[in-house]
């Protein structure tokens, strides 16, 4: 069974502030997703990263996969409130019609 | 841009009722999905499709059943509903050619008193 663990579960910090997520497993992923969810909303998808070493940028989040594909992260920098919300990855195996889902982390960004 | 819409984005039933969740995508996906989400437990996957009349088991299929008779809509059936049924309810659908992104609806929030 794939597990993917995040960390941190929670993170609340001040508008400006740079933070990163990050998201581990111990086994190796054909690729992985990041979405985030507002409160009553479902996820929404912002990127999807391939390739081992693999770097992403949208704006003010940057997103890396591990060279060997079992870790990634997601750093935000000088966080706005807009940015609150829950950040999930989720990854594939290949082959697999299913993602494994982390549990999250819940991100606060206070004004 | 796809479009995943589902029937209610909230919805009070009672124990013991069937309840119909009904999901349409508009992006001709093969694969659709149905999720649950709790806290602390994050997504757990109920049930999903990969095509139509075609289903498989999730993680937690034990109380729910689906049906896909077109391919743009995949419904959850909560055949009696009971109070552990109370969550948050995600579909998804997924084209075969995407890196397995799955694109998701609004939700629905259910509770069952």
């Amino acid at each position: 069974t794939q597990l993917l663990e995040q960390s941190p579960q929670f993170l609340s910090i001040q508008e400006g502030e740079n933070l990163t997520v990050y998201c581990n497993s111990s086994s190796v992923f054909s690729s992985l997703q990041w979405y985030r969810q507002e409160p009553g909303e479902g996820p929404v998808l912002l990127v999807t990263v391939v390739t081992g070493g693999e770097v992403k940028k949208l704006k003010r989040l940057t997103f890396q996969f591990g060279d060997a594909r079992k870790d990634s992260s997601l750093h935000i920098t000088a966080a706005q409130p807009g940015d609150t919300g829950l950040y999930l990855c989720a990854g594939s195996g290949a082959g697999s019609y299913q993602l494994t889902f982390g549990k999250g982390t819940k991100l606060s960004v206070i004004p | 841009d796809v479009k995943v819409t589902q029937s209610s984005r909230y919805l009070v039933k009672r124990t013991g009722e069937k309840v119909f969740l009904e999901c349409v995508q508009d992006m001709d996906h093969e694969n659709m999905f149905w999720y649950r989400q709790d806290p602390g437990l994050g997504l757990r996957l109920i049930y999903f499709s990969y095509d139509v009349k075609m289903k498989e088991k999730g993680d937690i299929p034990e109380g729910y059943s689906v049906s896909r008779e077109k391919k743009e809509r995949f419904s959850l059936i909560l055949e009696s509903a009971s109070t552990n049924q109370t969550s948050m309810y995600l579909c998804a659908s997924r084209g075969v050619t995407d890196h397995y992104e799955q694109y998701f609806g609004p939700g629905t929030r259910l509770t069952v008193t």
